[in-house]
């Protein structure tokens, strides 16, 4: 069955700390992986898009690494901000005109 | 912000109404998708319009029907809507399939069936 499982389900940081949110997968066949941001009541917003030969891409403070084979990836987060509060959702890509599978995301918050 | 827009933002329907949520691409964007997207759960996809003509579809019944227009603007309908329906419903444009291109979403427009 093709599922996208993140952990931690959610998760509570001091402002200034780095933090790691996993994604694994069992979709296949692998075209890409995105990690997406939301925040609350509103459109997610795309971080990263790795393909299979991709094994890193950052953007900004986040880094999203990939390890096809494992199936797994990781988001980053380095010197998180109070703006970093939101979901986090990994997507996987299968081939063309198949849908997206989405994981339930990862609820991130942020504090003083 | 995306260049996608969404309306309405919010609704309240009551149970057997039919409803009409409407989506504009970012310009130069031939593929507009769907999404639903219930409390605390990730986006399930509805289906997917490329150049007027649906190109695939998830596990949603047939009350669940869409259009794509000649400037690829989109509508999602629902029929009989049912309490689970309540949900935040989300389009994303893209150029391409949803698959290969990088997608951009509207904001959501939140239903709320009573």
């Amino acid at each position: 069955k093709n599922q996208v499982e993140q952990s931690p389900q959610s998760l509570i940081i001091l402002e200034g700390k780095n933090c790691t949110l996993q994604c694994n997968y069992t979709v296949s066949p692998f075209s890409n992986l995105r990690w997406y941001k939301q925040d609350t009541g509103r459109g997610p917003v795309s971080l990263t898009i790795m393909t299979f030969s991709e094994n890193t891409k950052s953007n900004g403070r986040y880094t999203a690494t990939l390890d096809a084979d494992t199936k797994q990836s990781s988001l980053h987060i380095t010197a998180s901000q109070l703006s970093d509060s939101a979901s986090y959702i990994c997507v996987v890509s299968r081939t063309v005109n198949t849908p997206l599978v989405f994981g339930k995301g990862t609820r991130l918050s942020v504090i003083a | 912000e995306t260049g996608v827009t969404q309306s309405p933002t919010h609704l309240i329907k009551t149970r057997g109404q039919q409803v009409t949520l409407r989506c504009s691409s970012q310009s130069g964007h031939n593929t507009v998708s769907w999404y639903q997207q219930a409390l605390g759960q990730g986006p399930q996809f509805i289906f997917q319009y490329y150049r007027e003509e649906e190109n695939g579809r998830g596990n949603f019944p047939p009350r669940f029907s869409g259009l794509q227009f000649p400037n690829y603007s989109s509508e999602l309908n629902v029929n009989a809507l049912e309490l689970d329906d309540s949900a935040l419903y989300l389009c994303a444009s893209s150029i391409g399939t949803a698959n290969t291109g990088e997608l951009f979403f509207g904001e959501g427009s939140r239903l709320t069936v009573l």
